[in-house]
């Protein structure tokens, strides 16, 4: 097992634009996350996925976002309508049942700039 | 009042330095503490993570919980150019549902020169 993959590493887009993102988890993690991080911050949560499930919401998940886990394995992060404030960072983590705040795998993330 | 917070720095020491990195955080019911590593363009990976006030030692790395003063730290000894990347302590926030999730501080970025 590799990690946690997530694809495409970089996206370039025009403001109005949709975009999806790909996250592949480690294969035995049952749970999965997206955070966002933009520069000079720390990563911010935004939802969660508990095999196909999607458990939690963060308020910065605004109505054009929408997350998606459809089988329980892969997930994929869709941005409608981009605007420059959606260039950041996107991280997808996963992690197995039981182990905690700490037992976290994080990918390499996508890289979004909005122009 | 963010619930961890740190100093972004950049902090720049020469090779062989002992670093300190430090956080503050608000709520005193949390039970553990986390610190993560994230080089540049590379997602977070954990460190260290500890539960109780004192020290944890690892190699070259301790982390250090004072809970009375809601204070924790890093210490890294014989510093290398390797361990150039950011540091992010986060603590165990709560979700509506129960569970629990990393919550970062800022992080503070690490320069180690040879």
């Amino acid at each position: 097992d590799t990690g946690v993959s997530q694809d495409p590493r970089h996206k370039i887009t025009k403001r109005g634009q949709n975009v999806t993102f790909r996250c592949d988890p480690i294969s035995e993690h049952n749970r999965l996350y997206w955070y966002r991080q933009t520069l000079g911050q720390g990563p911010e949560f935004l939802t969660y996925f508990q095999n196909e499930a999607q458990l939690e919401k963060s308020r910065l998940l605004s109505d054009r976002f929408s997350a998606e886990r459809p089988k329980g394995s892969f997930s994929t992060l869709e941005i409608q309508r981009t605007e420059q404030g959606d260039s950041a960072m996107y991280l997808c983590a996963s992690r197995a049942a039981g182990t905690g705040s700490y037992g976290y795998t994080f990918g390499s993330g996508t890289r979004l700039t909005v122009v | 009042q963010k619930e961890v917070e740190q100093d972004p720095g950049p902090l720049s020491v020469p090779e062989g330095a002992i670093v300190s990195l430090n956080c503050t955080y608000s709520n005193s019911a949390f039970q553990y503490f986390m610190w993560y590593r994230q080089y540049s363009r590379k997602g977070p990976e954990l460190l260290m993570y500890t539960y109780s006030s004192g020290n944890k030692e690892d190699g070259r790395f301790t982390a250090q919980v004072d809970k009375s003063s809601k204070y924790i730290s890093l210490f890294i000894r014989d510093s290398q150019p390797s361990d150039s990347a950011t540091y992010l302590c986060a603590i165990p926030a709560s979700l509506s549902g129960g569970s629990y999730i990393p919550t970062f501080g800022r992080g503070t970025s690490l320069i180690v020169h040879p």
